[in-house]
């Protein structure tokens, strides 16, 4: 199957400072994108979806300010957490997908970055 | 909004045993996905089916679309499949599909 990385896998960082997170389409071009947050045994919830070249459209309640998505190319798509605070530590994991044809296209997942804000 | 249900919640067998995983949803859907999560947190695909019946190794997902209902069935289970197991739905219009997770079933194998 396509794979999706993302980098770093890992990331602690000082409460104040902003951290942005990479997600790559290794072997195909990526229409869409997706980011998710998942805390501590809890499942994923959405938080955006990117169009390539265009805006993000954001879940409610998550901040568009704080959580900067910017997927200028087909192959990436990056999260910037801005002025992260210790509730933002979280796991975040991105997936993508093509759009093609007639029928819904797979979302391929990303293994996930863990952040930590002290 | 599509609610989804997994169960069981929690599962510990022994090695060797039958393991099947459930899956259940409200809102008619056009795909559902079970992907496997382990302890460090990524997530691999295991599968994407939206109709029948699907096979990879050891593991058989099926689904029927009119009892809004899906099954994770793993044979011969080992310790390695301890992981925990998500089914997630795909609904609502082509071209903006939404993704709506299930709480997942934590797997243990014991040796």
């Amino acid at each position: 199957g396509a794979v999706v990385s993302q980098h770093p896998s890992w990331v602690i960082c000082k409460s104040g400072t902003s951290v942005k997170i990479e997600c790559r389409s290794l072997d195909f071009q990526a229409t869409t994108m997706f980011w998710y947050r998942q805390f501590p045994k809890q499942s994923l919830m959405l938080m955006a979806t990117s169009n390539e070249g265009s805006k993000a459209t954001y879940e409610q309640g998550v901040e568009k300010d704080k959580f900067l998505i910017n997927h200028a190319s087909l192959t990436l798509s990056t999260l910037t957490v801005t002025s992260a605070h210790p509730e933002d530590s979280s796991f975040y994991i991105c997936s993508a997908r093509s759009l093609a044809g007639g029928s819904y296209n797979e979302q391929f997942f990303g293994p996930g970055t863990r952040l930590t804000v002290l | 909004k599509n609610e989804v249900e997994q169960s069981p919640q929690n599962l510990t067998a022994q090695e060797g045993e039958f393991i099947t995983i459930n899956c259940s949803y409200s809102v008619g859907i056009s795909a559902l996905h079970w992907l496997q999560q382990h302890p460090g947190g990524g997530i691999v695909s295991l599968f994407m089916l939206s109709s029948g019946k699907k096979k990879h190794g050891r593991l058989i997902a099926t689904i029927n679309i009119q009892e809004k209902h899906s099954s994770l069935h793993i044979t011969a289970s080992h310790p390695r499949d301890s992981a925990v197991y998500i089914c997630a739905v795909v609904w609502g219009n082509f071209g903006n599909e939404k993704l709506t997770f299930g709480t997942g079933t934590r797997l243990t194998i014991i040796p």
